[in-house]
C-alpha cells in the first residue's frame, strides 16, 4: 500500500499571510493530484502535476512535484478566508487496467481567519 | 453541466437498518468509485466499476454491497450498519485512460 503523508495537519493563519503544506511518500507516484474539501461538500481537484520538478500556479497558488516524484508542496500566496477547507493530496500509480486507483493523504485543514 | 449526483445528501438510519446510497453521473465515465471518509481522516476506497466489472478492495467489509444497473447510475448498499459505519461517502467517476477524478457531493450517513 502507498502511504501519503501530509503535514501540518491543521494549520490556522491570518488573512494576508503565506504557507506551504507537504505531502511526502516513500512511493514513486506517476501522478498527484490536489483537491480542496470543504465541509459537506466532496474533494474538488484543483491540479494534477505529472512531471518530476513541475511547477504549476493556479492564482496564488503555487504547486511542486518533486524531482523524484515522490512528495509535493503546495503554497498559497497571500491567503484569504475563502482558501479555508480541507487539502487533499492523492497519489497515483498510473491508470491500470483502464482504472485509477489513487492513495489519498489526510488532508491538511486550513484556516484563514479574516 | 455534466456532473455527479448523490443522493441523499444527508442520511439517518437505524442500527442494524439496512440503506442505500445512490450517485448518478451525467459524465459518461466507465469507472465509478465508492469511498469512505471518516471526520479527520483520509477518503478511503471501498469499491469501484469498471463498467460493469465490479472490484471490491480487500479490506472493504462484507456489511458493504454495490449495484450498477446501468452507465449512469451506482448504488451503495449497507446492509446492517454499524455505529462505526457513520461517515461521509463519496461517490466519484473518471475515464477510462484519464487520472481525473470526479466527485459529487457525498451522503453524510448517521446511525442511530
Amino acid at each position: 500500500t502507498q502511504l501519503l503523508e501530509q503535514s501540518p495537519q491543521f494549520l490556522s493563519i491570518q488573512e494576508g499571510e503565506n504557507l506551504t503544506v507537504y505531502c511526502n511518500s516513500s512511493s514513486v507516484f506517476s501522478s498527484l493530484q490536489w483537491y480542496r474539501q470543504e465541509p459537506g461538500e466532496g474533494p474538488v481537484l484543483l491540479v494534477t502535476v505529472v512531471t518530476g520538478g513541475e511547477v504549476k500556479k493556479l492564482k496564488r497558488l503555487t504547486f511542486q512535484f518533486g524531482d523524484a516524484r515522490k512528495d509535493s508542496s503546495l503554497h498559497i500566496t497571500a491567503a484569504q478566508p475563502g482558501d479555508t477547507g480541507l487539502y487533499l493530496c492523492a497519489g497515483a500509480p498510473g491508470v491500470i487496467g483502464g482504472y485509477q486507483k489513487v492513495t489519498f493523504g489526510i488532508g491538511t485543514k486550513l484556516q484563514v481567519i479574516p | 453541466d455534466a456532473m455527479v449526483i448523490q443522493n441523499p445528501r444527508y442520511q439517518v438510519t437505524q442500527f442494524g437498518k439496512p440503506v442505500t446510497l445512490s450517485c448518478s453521473q451525467t459524465l459518461n465515465h466507465n469507472v465509478m468509485y465508492w469511498y469512505q471518509q471518516k471526520s479527520s481522516q483520509a477518503p478511503k476506497l471501498l469499491f469501484h466499476y469498471y463498467d460493469k466489472d465490479f472490484n471490491n478492495e480487500a479490506d472493504t467489509p462484507d456489511n458493504f454491497q454495490s449495484r450498477r444497473p446501468n452507465t449512469s447510475f451506482c448504488f451503495l448498499d449497507i446492509r446492517s450498519p454499524g455505529l462505526g459505519d457513520a461517515a461521509m461517502y463519496l461517490c466519484a467517476t473518471s475515464n477510462k485512460g484519464y487520472e481525473k477524478l470526479f466527485f459529487g457531493s457525498g451522503t453524510q450517513l448517521s446511525v442511530l
